[in-house]
């Protein structure tokens, strides 16, 4: 089955800087690749997805890009806020249910 | 949208006993789906419905572990003779499944305790 790791398990930065979380995945037949955020007590939220016919994707101050061939995900969040801290899920899913990653809990300092 | 809702939030039980969780998904979406989350882990699929059929159920869910969604809409999870280690968060998801890998709508789950 299909096997996702993420990291870091946690990431620490300034309010304004960028951060970047990192997934690999095992099954070359996935296809699709959603991001999701949770916050204490809450179940998790989608918050970007990327199929495999497409690179890169950005919305406002989220992106993630794609390598099929190395078969890695990454998400990119720019000038970071202290409401960005949450866990963070990355997952993959070649044709049933989403495999998920780890999380990294992201911590952005005021 | 209402979202998806899970009842009950919490629930505290004594090992050997029975629970039941409920979900009620975003009322237009076929697909429903059940994860387990434990503290400081991603979600592990356990089984998913598409309308009152359960297409596939994960070897993580013992014989222990049962899941109904009558008449394609509301779904319940039932663990009998609960252990300790089922204390974890139940979570519940549904899309609306009209293209493979439709978006994934979680609610906020139920937090098993067993003592």
């Amino acid at each position: 089955g299909e096997n996702v790791e993420q990291h870091p398990s946690t990431l620490s930065v300034q309010e304004g800087d960028s951060a970047v979380i990192k997934c690999t995945y095992s099954d070359s037949a996935s296809n699709y690749f959603p991001w999701y955020k949770q916050e204490l007590g809450k179940g998790p939220q989608l918050i970007i997805d990327i199929r495999s016919n497409v690179g890169e994707k950005k919305d406002q101050r989220i992106a993630v890009t794609l390598n099929k061939t190395a078969k890695h995900f990454s998400l990119h969040i720019t000038e970071t806020q202290p409401e960005d801290s949450a866990v963070y899920f990355c997952a993959a899913s070649p044709m049933r249910a989403l495999t998920f990653g780890s999380g990294t809990r992201l911590q952005v300092q005021p | 949208d209402t979202g998806v809702s899970q009842n009950p939030r919490h629930k505290i039980t004594k090992r050997g006993q029975n629970v039941t969780f409920r979900c009620d998904p975003i009322s237009e979406h076929n697909r429903l789906y059940w994860y387990r989350q434990t503290l400081g882990q991603g979600p592990e699929f356990l089984t998913y419905f598409q309308n009152e059929a359960q297409l596939e159920k994960s070897r993580l869910l013992s014989d222990r572990f049962s899941a109904e969604r009558p008449k394609g809409s509301f779904s319940t999870l039932e663990i009998q003779r609960t252990e300790q280690g089922d204390s974890a968060m139940y979570l519940c998801a549904s899309s609306l499944e009209y293209r493979r890998n439709s978006p994934l709508h979680f609610g906020n789950g139920t937090r098993l305790t067993v003592t």
